[in-house]
């Protein structure tokens, strides 16, 4: 059965600083991967997501993370953070077969600070 | 022009009564899911629908019966409301079962007291 690590429950960090959050999978099988940010009592947004093709994924407002089947990880980072970014993210996994709907990480908390 | 919406946002409900909560999308997608988050935050799938067949039943109380008139809608009822049913409940859709990202709603606060 797949499983998503979010060892960070939450990761404080300064304004302008770069930021790392860890996300690790176990699967027997291949693999779909996806960062999830979700603001105060909003929804989830996808941020980004990996498939197939380039293990090295963007999104649109600065944040990456890459897929690395060897240490089955699919960490995200952002160079530079900005106070807007203050939220919960989650990572998910999908399976190529079987059960086939996300199973998501407990999440962490990525509070900017000034 | 709303993707996945639910109703309602918010529901406060007393231990035992019966309530439903809906959702709609207009993606055209064939798959929809309803998942919980609990008050720590984590989400868990709970059911998974494709074209109106159930597919994914997880181990929750036979009080929730989701139902799927079309593949436009799936709603969720649950009987006999307990105190630890309040979470908030995500609607999602999906273009397939797999090889893709789910979409989500906003989201219903369900609070029993």
């Amino acid at each position: 059965a797949q499983s998503v690590t979010q060892l960070d429950s939450q990761v404080p960090v300064f304004e302008e600083a770069p930021v790392e959050l860890r996300c690790n999978y176990s699967s027997s099988v291949s693999v779909y991967l996806f960062w999830y940010v979700q603001y105060p009592n909003q929804g989830l947004q996808l941020l980004l997501k990996y498939l197939s093709g380039s293990t090295l994924v963007e999104s649109i407002n600065g944040f990456e993370a890459e897929f690395n089947k060897s240490q089955t990880s699919f960490h995200l980072r952002k160079p530079s953070v900005h106070i807007s970014d203050t939220a919960e993210y989650f990572c998910a996994v999908s399976e190529g077969t079987g059960r086939r709907a996300l199973t998501f990480g407990s999440g962490t908390r990525l509070q900017v600070q000034p | 022009d709303t993707a996945v919406s639910q109703t309602p946002k918010y529901l406060v409900t007393q231990m035992g009564n019966d309530k439903s909560i809906k959702c709609e999308q207009n993606l055209g997608h064939d798959t929809m899911y309803w998942y919980k988050q609990d008050s720590k935050k984590f989400l868990k799938i709970m059911f998974s629908y494709n074209n109106k067949e159930l597919i994914i039943n997880e181990t929750v109380p036979n009080r929730f019966s989701p139902k799927s008139p079309d593949k436009a809608h799936l709603n969720l009822h649950i009987n006999s409301l307990e105190l630890g049913d309040s979470a908030v409940y995500f609607c999602a859709s999906s273009p397939r079962q797999t090889n893709t990202e789910a979409f989500f709603g906003q989201g219903t606060r369900l609070t029993v007291v």
